[in-house]
């Protein structure tokens, strides 16, 4: 595997199930990132993870979890989700450099969310 | 309050003409613009970016421009090939971590 992988690819769930994405990245990158991007709206970001801790948390509603166990894997655990929680949710990683103006983030392909 | 705005949802372009995409901001804060590709099934990959300090920068068949007084990003692709087809976000950078989205331009080229 190289890159970011994300499974599954595609997720149908109820209201009441608990179900989790993950994300891998092959990179060897110290950041990760759980973005949300709705139907015709932009990339949302929702968590940052950098050295395994979490950095940034943007207002996200406590049915999303995430974790990062590892500095290369990230789960984003789902429970009790809303229909508009339906969505394309994307992980990225990057390697931080704090003496770079930036860091390129590099996108894992999606899990395509459809909450019943 | 979106802070990047992509007005076009869509552009559709004759294969070797110039596909120009647009991106307004709000915040004079951001310091650094890129610009992604997305294909279907697939997440975005990051294509050209620019300094806050600089106005333009050339990568083969891309060119990004900056007008910072005017608070405007624009791609341009020549020339266009069916290849490029995909949707173009803009992305403004404003932290280590953080990144404002567009909503994106869907590119077709058409041949």
């Amino acid at each position: 595997e190289t890159g970011v992988t994300q499974t599954p690819r595609h997720l149908v769930m109820g209201m009441t199930n608990k179900k989790s994405l993950k994300c891998e990245q092959h990179l060897g990158h110290n950041a990760m990132y759980w973005y949300k991007q709705s139907a015709k709206k932009p990339l949302e970001l929702m968590f940052v993870y950098n050295f395994k801790e979490q950095t940034e948390n943007n207002s996200v509603p406590s049915r999303f979890s995430p974790e990062c166990p590892n500095s290369s894997h990230l789960f984003l655990h789902l429970h009790t989700l809303q229909p508009e929680d339906s969505a394309l949710y994307l992980c990225a990683s990057s390697q931080e450099d704090q003496l770079a103006v930036y860091n390129e983030q590099f996108f894992g392909p999606g899990t395509r969310l459809t909450v019943l | 309050d979106q802070q990047v705005k992509q007005n076009s949802p869509s552009l559709s372009v004759q294969e070797g003409r110039i596909s120009i995409l647009n991106c307004d901001y709000t915040n004079s804060m951001f310091d650094y613009f890129l610009w992604y590709k997305k294909y279907p099934a697939e997440g975005p990959t990051f294509l050209i970016s620019i300094s806050s300090i600089k106005d333009k920068n050339e990568d083969g068949r891309f060119t990004v421009f900056l007008n910072k007084s005017a608070k405007h990003l624009s791609l341009h692709i020549v020339p266009s090939q069916p290849g490029d087809s995909a949707v173009y976000f803009c992305a403004l950078h404003r932290s280590a971590r953080q990144l404002t989205f567009g909503s994106g331009t869907q590119l077709t080229v058409l041949p």
